[in-house]
């Protein structure tokens, strides 16, 4: 099983609409979760990050962890053009020695 | 703001050549990352380093070795460079463990 896990997509969803970003992980001591915006021949950038089981928001953007399913999601709601990119899962693992590890990636994009 | 620089944007190389990766960071980070990203795969991490002289290996760190002198500074090492190495290698650093990491513009580099 891999360490992080996301669907690669393509996702297509319509302007306005709410994209859903899924992604699972394997270590269960995994305490801190982030999300990722990548558009093309760009860096990654973060653009949310979770610690507690639950929904944090951000604007457009809630994301949401439940720890006992090992699953943590990003939703964005009334999505625009601007928000077509790849977007990336991290989470550090194996505590104790600093490894922070993606997940493939999932390429979203939002049809006008 | 954090900086991560990567001393190349571009870079092309011959097979066998010994090629070195530098980057650089602003915030006396602790950890310092370094990843490959190839269309399909997402991120993989080659080396990571948690300080000084520390270094640990990712998840693909064959063919490649990593130096850290200075904390501010994590080198990434081809000792014989081969096709299959061609990538977009992306440098990261973090504070510490599980907080975010803050990514270098990336180098693309094409070994023919």
């Amino acid at each position: 099983q891999k360490e992080v896990e996301q669907n690669s997509g393509p996702l297509s969803v319509p302007e306005g609409a709410i994209a859903s970003l899924n992604c699972t992980y394997s270590d269960r001591g995994s305490q801190s979760f982030f999300w990722y915006r990548q558009y093309s021949g760009k860096s990654p950038e973060l653009i949310m990050f979770i610690y507690s089981n639950g929904d944090k928001e951000d604007g457009r953007f809630t994301a949401q962890l439940n720890k006992a399913s090992q699953y943590v999601s990003l939703l964005i709601r009334d999505s625009q053009p601007s928000d077509s990119a790849t977007y990336l899962c991290a989470v550090p693992t194996n505590f104790g020695n600093e490894k922070l590890t993606f997940g493939t990636g999932t390429r979203l994009t939002i049809i006008p | 703001d954090v900086k991560v620089t990567q001393s190349s944007r571009y870079l092309v190389k011959r097979t066998g050549e010994k090629v070195f990766l530098e980057c650089v960071q602003d915030m006396d980070h602790e950890n310092m990352f370094w990843y490959r990203q190839d269309p399909g795969l997402g991120l993989r991490l080659i080396y990571f380093s948690y300080d000084v002289k520390m270094k640990e290996k990712g998840d693909i760190p064959e063919g490649y070795s990593v130096s850290r002198e200075k904390k501010e500074r994590f080198s990434l090492i081809l000792e014989s460079a081969s096709t299959n190495q061609t990538s977009m290698y992306l440098c990261a650093s973090s504070f510490a463990w599980g907080t975010e990491a803050f990514f270098g513009q990336g180098t693309r580099l094409t070994v023919v």
